[in-house]
């Protein structure tokens, strides 16, 4: 299993984005995959998860509504997106793919590097 | 949603010596198949998380074996037999018995 993240974005307050990780090496489709937010300075935070297999989606209380998560399953490539961001959502923030083993995270993107400032 | 705490917070170790990292959660991590869902991860500077222990007390492929995971239910331990100074980093906790998980707040583990 290997994950690939698109790179660091610059953003002003207000702009959508959408950020990506491609998996490879594994069958897509049959496993969880999921987005890690980490603030400057702070811990890891699980925003929420998809299994591109049938799209179900789960997030996190905090995140519910302030992004969507998506995956395209014919190019292996998952999504985290927003419509309208805030300096707040300046952050690291981890692709993250689960293994066979319950909700462990198997294998890591190398991050995406988002700041959001006027 | 289930909260997970660590002790302590900051770790300062003699390399050589044994650290040992306490993580509770808020409800059992007991699965009904036995085992309990409880990861560790390390952050080591300027890197992404990597999977250290898994169900509790079972090695990620690689993991030297100076690393060891105890515990069930709701009290878990990660001790580092002797610590190398290439062990610098944030541990953190997380259960996985729900998806996503939730992870502790991290202990920060350097060298005295």
């Amino acid at each position: 299993m290997h994950l690939v993240q698109s790179g660091a974005e610059v953003k002003k307050p207000g702009e959508s984005l959408k950020i990506s990780c491609k998996g490879s090496g594994y069958k897509f489709t049959s496993y969880w995959i999921g987005w890690v937010r980490q603030m400057p300075g702070k811990g890891l935070e699980w925003i929420g998860i998809i299994y591109p297999g049938n799209s179900e989606t789960r997030y996190s209380p905090s995140f519910q509504g302030q992004v969507t998560i998506s995956a395209d399953k014919f190019i292996n490539t998952a999504y985290l997106h927003w419509s309208s961001l805030k300096a707040s959502d300046s952050a690291m923030y981890y692709c993250a793919g689960q293994g066979a083993v319950g909700g462990t995270v198997d294998q890591w993107g190398q991050g995406t590097l988002v700041t959001v400032s006027s | 949603d289930i909260v997970m705490t660590q002790s302590p917070l900051s770790l300062p170790v003699t390399p050589g010596e044994p650290a040992s990292i306490s993580c509770r959660s808020s409800q059992s991590l007991l699965h009904t198949n036995g085992y309990s869902y409880l990861d560790w991860y390390v952050q080591k500077p300027g890197q992404s998380p990597q999977l250290l222990i898994y169900l509790g007390s079972r090695r990620a492929s690689g993991v030297p074996d100076r690393f060891s995971g105890s515990g069930s239910g709701t009290d878990f331990t990660l001790k580092i037999s002797r610590v190398l100074a290439e062990d610098v980093g944030v541990y953190y906790c997380m259960q996985a018995l729900q998806t996503p998980g939730t992870f502790g707040p991290g202990t920060t583990v350097d060298i005295k």
